[in-house]
């Protein structure tokens, strides 16, 4: 089966950096993403890593270690528009469909 | 580009009934729609996956007689939720990808209200 763990829940104030952890037990490896949802609106794509290390995007970097089954999304400067939920998503196998964990609700706070 | 459109973007309706929703590529050849629900709080679980011009792959427990999904073109899925209850109210959302493309765009989804 597939499993997939974050925080349910975090709470950062505005300026900061906070990292979001996510965790993966799954029957293959073909991808990992990181996505924003805001309540009642679909989910924006945010990050894509396949290989092992950092990738930087602007505020947001993304972070794989595919030996630990490991990855954290990583936002620097916070804004109060980046509170939102963060879902971690794995592509298992060779195609493109993806198994999403619960996401985790940030709370970015003045 | 890659965008995604739903219709209606939410909808409510009575029990017993039908209702389709139609999620649509425009400007882009979708050789791969999905369809996902996701309930209040939790996390969007996949329903389906649909090629073109074929039948779509249901996940487990996904009933295939209740959600029929109908791939008709690259551009046009729909999924339509027959017979609905109130347990199916939810969120539905689609999502597409082409060809060797990484990711998948998702629609902005789909609210269904059934009393």
């Amino acid at each position: 089966g597939q499993n997939i763990d974050q925080p349910t829940e975090m709470t950062a104030t505005e300026g900061a950096i906070v990292q979001i952890n996510c965790t993966y037990q799954t029957s293959g490896f073909n991808g990992l993403f990181w996505y924003q949802q805001h309540a009642g609106e679909a989910p924006t794509f945010l990050s894509y890593n396949v290989l092992d290390g950092l990738e930087e995007k602007g505020r947001f970097s993304s972070f794989l270690s595919r030996s630990k089954g490991y990855s954290y999304l990583l936002l620097k400067e916070l804004q109060m528009k980046d509170s939102a939920s963060y879902l971690c998503a794995v592509r298992p196998g060779g195609y493109s469909t993806l198994t999403f964990g619960k996401g985790t609700m940030l709370l970015v706070s003045p | 580009g890659a965008v995604v459109s739903q219709h209606p973007s939410w909808v409510i309706c009575k029990s017993g009934t039908s209702v389709k929703i139609e999620c649509r590529s425009l400007d882009f050849q979708a050789t791969t729609m999905f369809w996902y629900r996701q309930f209040p709080k939790q996390s969007l679980m996949l329903m389906a996956t649909s090629n073109e011009g074929s039948k779509a792959t249901y996940e487990q427990g996904v009933e295939k007689d209740k959600f029929l999904i109908n791939h008709a073109s690259l551009t046009l899925s729909t999924l339509t939720v027959t017979s609905a209850h109130p347990e199916d109210s939810s969120f539905y959302i689609c999502s597409a990808s082409f060809g060797d493309s990484q990711e998948q765009f998702f629609g902005p989804g789909t609210r269904l209200t059934v009393l």
